[in-house]
């Protein structure tokens, strides 16, 4: 089955970079999506289609794709950007898939 | 704003089945596909199920594919799941999401299998 493959983990102090990478063979041809996840909320959407930001989020998120892996930077990481981030995208079939999460921690 | 709110969870046996909604408000229902994708405890996102706008096409993640039915009603602005078989492996905070460049939502609701 398709997978898409994360870091477990990432630790940034405050005001450095955060750069979160998601691999995957389908992503040449399909967009990825990420999500933020705080403890015991929903999963919002920070990126969409690869490199696009929803209104309301702020412009320190952004994203990029090279080949098979695309990647979510946070730049001037702040104290409440502490949570955990999802990158998605289609398989195959059709149907979705997630990573595993990347719980990114601020030090 | 775009709001899903999702009920029908709850504690049920081994083997029981569960029928969850999720009522949508603040955008035009019938134009969008939607989803269920569901979060064990301490665990990561796994999508369960989609359909898109008429309910001609519903894809299932393969461990619940026989088990699980998605479906709309647009009348009434509703996404549904049943849930039949349920094992312990399917307890997870269940949400619901609008598909439209990246996924909007709901809160979710708690199913708890366990005998």
């Amino acid at each position: 089955s398709y997978e898409l493959t994360q870091p477990p983990s990432v630790s940034v102090s405050p005001g450095q970079t955060a750069r979160i990478t998601c691999s995957g063979d389908g992503l040449p041809k399909q967009y990825a999506y990420w999500y933020q996840q705080k403890p015991g909320q929903a999963p919002v959407l920070v990126i969409y289609k690869d490199t696009e930001r929803p209104s309301g989020i702020p412009d320190r998120f952004s994203g990029s794709t090279s080949g098979t892996k695309v990647t979510l930077t946070i730049s001037g990481v702040q104290a409440e950007d502490e949570a955990d981030y999802y990158c998605q995208s289609v398989d195959s079939s059709g149907g979705y898939v997630f990573g595993i999460g990347t719980k990114v921690t601020v030090l | 704003d775009v709001q899903l709110m999702e009920s029908g969870g709850g504690l049920v046996q081994p083997g029981g089945s569960l029928r969850l909604s999720c009522a949508a408000s603040g955008f035009t229902f019938n134009i969008y596909s939607m989803s269920w994708v569901r979060q064990a405890p301490g665990k990561g996102l796994e999508w369960v199920a989609n359909i898109n706008q008429l309910s001609d096409k519903k894809i299932y993640v393969d461990s619940v594919k026989g088990r699980f039915t998605i479906s709309r009603d647009n009348a009434k602005n509703s996404l549904y799941l049943q849930m039949n078989s349920l094992r312990v492996e399917d307890t997870a905070v269940y949400y619901c999401a609008r598909n439209h460049n990246g996924w909007s939502w709901g809160q979710g609701t708690l199913v708890t299998v366990s005998s």
